[in-house]
């Protein structure tokens, strides 16, 4: 089955310690998305990729930075997480991004990050 | 007035119920929209695209008023299994450019009681 996986699901690190945070897909999407999710928030995106073309959203902390190296992975690297930084990190996937049905997203089932 | 607006909830209604969620947004130009169910702890899941013309999935029926900028999402016999977080999701132009982007509501929470 076509799917967006993540890894890992669960990852615990230090206050300042750099993490990265994986995704890969195989529905062959041009879109990949990072969104944070906070308890009981609805997701939040971080920025996305069309094909190699990167868009950061404007209040997205500096900390926060992406990879893209191929079609299919997406990496997000959180350069030194503090304890805001805890929460539910989504991948998400979309065939295009314009106004249409073809921008459904297909979310990977997260990473939860905690930062001790 | 926010971009997408949901009732808040919670919702709890006993097993068989058929239950309503209203969703209203402010962007008169958005093309597109959803509704999405998340479990706890889980992520989002695709319930059903929305359609000027209506549409229907057993058990769920999808509408959308653009007119009025308000979609629903309706859920006969409701089942234990349908209890979770239902999120309105729209597709809204992103200011200055030709893409769009997905804007969540905040999500209505439902329990469905035995």
């Amino acid at each position: 089955d076509a799917m967006v996986i993540q890894n890992p699901r669960y990852q615990v690190t230090q206050f300042g310690k750099p993490v990265t945070l994986s995704c890969s897909q195989t529905l062959n999407h041009n879109v990949m998305y990072w969104y944070q999710q906070k308890s009981s928030q609805a997701p939040k995106l971080l920025f996305h990729y069309y094909d190699k073309d990167f868009n950061n959203e404007a209040d997205t902390p500096d900390n926060f930075q992406s990879r893209r190296p191929n079609t299919s992975f997406c990496f997000l690297d959180i350069r030194s997480p503090g304890l805001g930084d805890a929460a539910m990190y989504l991948c998400a996937t979309s065939r295009d991004l314009g106004g249409g049905y073809g921008n459904t997203q297909y979310f990977g089932p997260g990473t939860r990050l905690t930062v001790l | 007035r926010k971009e997408v607006e949901q009732d808040p909830g919670p919702f709890n209604v006993p097993e068989g119920a058929t239950v309503a969620f209203n969703c209203t947004y402010s962007n008169s130009a958005s093309q597109s929209f959803f509704w999405y169910r998340q479990d706890c702890r889980k992520e989002p899941k695709l319930l059903m695209s929305v359609y000027s013309s209506g549409n229907e999935d057993g058990r769920f029926t999808a509408q959308l008023n653009r007119a009025s900028q308000y979609i629903s999402l309706l859920i006969r016999d409701s089942k234990l299994s349908d209890s979770a977080t239902y999120l309105c999701v729209v597709n809204i132009p992103s200011s200055g450019g030709s893409n769009y982007k997905l804007t969540f509501g905040k999500g209505t929470l439902l329990t469905v009681n035995p």
